[in-house]
């Protein structure tokens, strides 16, 4: 079946620093791969996406590039600031399926 | 604001009572799911409907859950006979078909605690 794998434990770092959140599948078909992030309070918003292989889904600075030879979509930003403090979610779809397979999150806090 | 809204946003009940929730998905979004997300996990699938068809369920929602979209708009999901296991957030999201079909857009959801 489908899966999703994140990096275990809450990612504390400073303002500035340089944020990198692991994500790794398994995927019956030929998945298309997506970041959701979830504020405080709010719902699960979607922060990028790639459909096929080598492909780089990038947003609000965010950057995550489909490999599949290493079946990973590892999220990337540069210089992280006090608002980017959320919960990151990695998922995957695989065509002619019409539900998401969430990985278990990641909780990001930045430090001022 | 034209997104996906849910109500109530948390509900609080007593064992073996029931609750019904609901989703009010983007005007224009003809897909509709149901996910479900406990703490410190991501959101898990329940259901999805295209218009008012019930295409696919997961062998999470046991026959205590129902859920209904009678005219493909709005959806409910009912929960009978609930059980302190069916504490969790209830999340709901919408697509468009068509080449936006992977984009799922989730509403905030309804927090569910059973006493």
């Amino acid at each position: 079946g489908n899966s999703v794998t994140q990096m275990e434990g809450p990612v504390t770092l400073s303002e500035e620093a340089f944020l990198t959140i692991n994500c790794t599948y398994t995927a019956t078909g030929y998945p298309s791969l997506f970041w959701y992030v979830q504020y405080p309070g709010e719902g699960l918003q979607l922060l990028l996406k790639a459909t096929k292989a080598d492909d780089k889904g990038s947003n609000k600075g965010f950057e995550a590039t489909y490999r599949k030879e290493t079946t990973s979509f590892h999220l990337e930003k540069g210089s992280v600031q006090v608002s980017d403090s959320a919960v990151y979610f990695c998922a995957l779809r695989t065509y002619g399926n019409n539900r998401l397979a969430f990985g278990k999150g990641n909780q990001v806090v930045v430090i001022p | 604001d034209t997104g996906v809204s849910q109500d109530p946003r948390h509900k609080i009940t007593k064992r073996g009572q029931n609750v019904t929730f609901r989703c009010d998905p983007i005007s224009e979004h003809n897909r509709l799911y149901w996910y479900r997300q406990t703490l410190g996990q991501g959101p898990e699938f329940l259901t999805y409907f295209q218009n008012e068809a019930q295409l696919e369920k997961s062998r999470l929602l046991s026959d205590r859950f129902s859920a209904e979209r009678p005219k493909g708009s709005f959806s409910t999901l009912e929960i009978q006979r609930t059980e302190q296991g069916d504490s969790a957030m209830y999340l709901c999201a919408s697509s468009s078909p068509g080449q936006g079909a992977n984009e799922q857009f989730f509403g905030p959801g309804t927090r569910l605690t059973v006493l």
